[in-house]
């Protein structure tokens, strides 16, 4: 009964490559998130979708596409990956008010 | 802009201290809240502990309380009777009121046996 879940874990793949990260949350929240953690922990809002709508899209390249088949899914796709993408990726849900996100755990992208 | 800043980037204590974590912001909201967060080595993001602006009572979550200083706009983590497993990053956090999170840079927290 995993909260947020993203798939894969772990992602190790040639510089060039396409590849896709999935996030799906059961907690009925509005809005999700993908966030960027680079090797100094600081983290990056990507994007934010409220219901199926891109409310945030911050100075990302257009490389990253956030794709979102429903309320409950917000997948990453990433086109002809760089090594500065190298990174952990995570995944983040919230509903309006206080409570705060909920977290996927995370997937830990290696661009080679 | 809003701003959160974390000014200690590591801290280590011996396990059974008590241990603060500091953190301001800059804002001028009157209305907002504030979160820590903890990342531990298996770097899953854990909500610690929030504070409503509005509440002038400091939160507190078992051994995890804060002080909030409205007027200061200072949000600092005390951890009581540490713990190996509070070994973690700590993360302050601000949201603003689109509802989105505003992070500082963490503090790296390293608990001693």
């Amino acid at each position: 009964d995993t909260a947020v879940s993203q798939t894969p874990k772990y992602l190790v793949t040639q510089m060039g490559n396409d590849k896709s990260i999935k996030c799906e949350q059961n907690l009925g929240h509005d809005t999700m998130y993908w966030y960027k953690q680079d090797s100094k922990k600081f983290l990056k809002i990507m994007f934010s979708y409220n219901n199926k709508e891109l409310i945030i899209n911050e100075t990302v390249p257009n490389r990253f596409s956030p794709k979102s088949p429903d309320k409950a899914h917000l997948n990453l796709h990433i086109n002809s990956l760089e090594l500065g993408d190298s990174a952990v990726y995570f995944c983040a849900s919230s509903r309006p008010g206080v409570g705060g996100y909920t977290f996927g755990s995370g997937t830990r992208l290696t661009v080679v | 802009a809003q701003t959160v800043t974390q000014s200690q980037p590591e801290m280590s204590v011996q396990e059974a201290e008590t241990v603060t974590l500091s953190c301001t912001y800059d804002t001028s909201e009157s209305n907002y809240y504030l979160f820590w967060y903890k990342q531990p080595p298996s770097r899953q993001m854990i909500l610690v502990i929030r504070q409503e602006a509005y509440k002038q009572q400091n939160a507190t979550e078992n051994r995890f309380s804060v002080n909030f200083q409205k007027a200061a706009k200072s949000f600092s983590l005390k951890i009581s009777d540490s713990q190996l497993g509070d070994t973690a990053m700590y993360f302050c956090a601000f949201m603003d009121s689109n509802y989105q999170l505003i992070w500082g840079a963490g503090t790296k927290l390293i608990i001693k046996p």
